[in-house]
């Protein structure tokens, strides 16, 4: 069971903007960075989204990132089929000394 | 470019072990920690564990401390995770990724099956 919080699905049609939250605690989120990944079918995770809110070079600015206390989301705006993907936000943890993953969350473009 | 390439997988008994190694290229090794990561069968990621860019610092997972060493050689460019005492629910897709805070890149992964 992860201790990062995601809602296991979420969908949207084309040009919709969706959000999806991971949830944590003051030892993970509230005291450390998060990133996001996206892993489309078949393939390795890729890196969305880091630092919070920072996107890789070659991310589009369709894809945006945000933290608030225990709290982070991942949104996605102008939503396109080719987004349709599997969402994991991270984050390291103090009490375990090591990364926690979300359970993620399966986006299904409608 | 920078690439990670994993070999290693296979099948297993349970209670045996297995080393699985991660090919790097295209950026200065010896600079960055590496992570392994792994995931089930129709499951989420789950964390397994991570070295610095000298060796000297390791940190496992709960699932897997006590079985499971990560160790690197910086001068053959290559990350190792050597698996003990392996167990059914150890049956995963591992992958490696580079850079301590962000998993800028993955490999493709290499699949580990525990079964008798």
């Amino acid at each position: 069971q992860s201790v990062l919080t995601q809602p296991p699905s979420a969908s949207g049609t084309p040009g919709q903007r969706v959000t999806i939250s991971c949830s944590g605690s003051s030892s993970n989120i509230g005291s450390n960075t998060v990133n996001w990944y996206q892993q489309l079918p078949g393939t390795a995770p890729k890196l969305l989204i880091y630092s919070n809110n920072q996107r890789p070079s070659g991310v589009p600015d369709r894809f945006s990132g945000s933290k608030s206390g225990t709290s982070a989301s991942l949104a996605i705006s102008g939503l396109q089929s080719e987004d349709e993907a599997d969402y994991y936000c991270a984050a390291w943890d103090d009490s375990l000394n090591g990364v926690l993953f979300g359970g993620g969350t399966k986006l299904t473009v409608l | 470019q920078v690439q990670l390439v994993e070999s290693g997988g296979g099948v297993v008994q349970p209670g045996r072990s297995l080393r699985l190694s991660c090919a790097a290229s295209g950026f200065t090794f010896s600079n960055y920690g590496i992570h392994w990561v792994r995931q089930a069968p129709g499951k989420g990621l789950e964390w397994v564990a991570v070295i610095s860019s000298d060796g000297d610092n390791k940190w496992y997972a709960d699932s897997v401390k006590g079985r499971f060493t990560i160790s690197r050689d910086n001068s053959k460019n290559t990350l190792y995770l050597q698996m003990n005492n392996l167990r059914a629910e150890d049956t995963a897709v591992y992958y490696c990724a580079k850079d301590w805070n962000n998993f800028d890149y993955w490999g493709q992964g290499t699949l580990v099956t525990v079964s008798s």
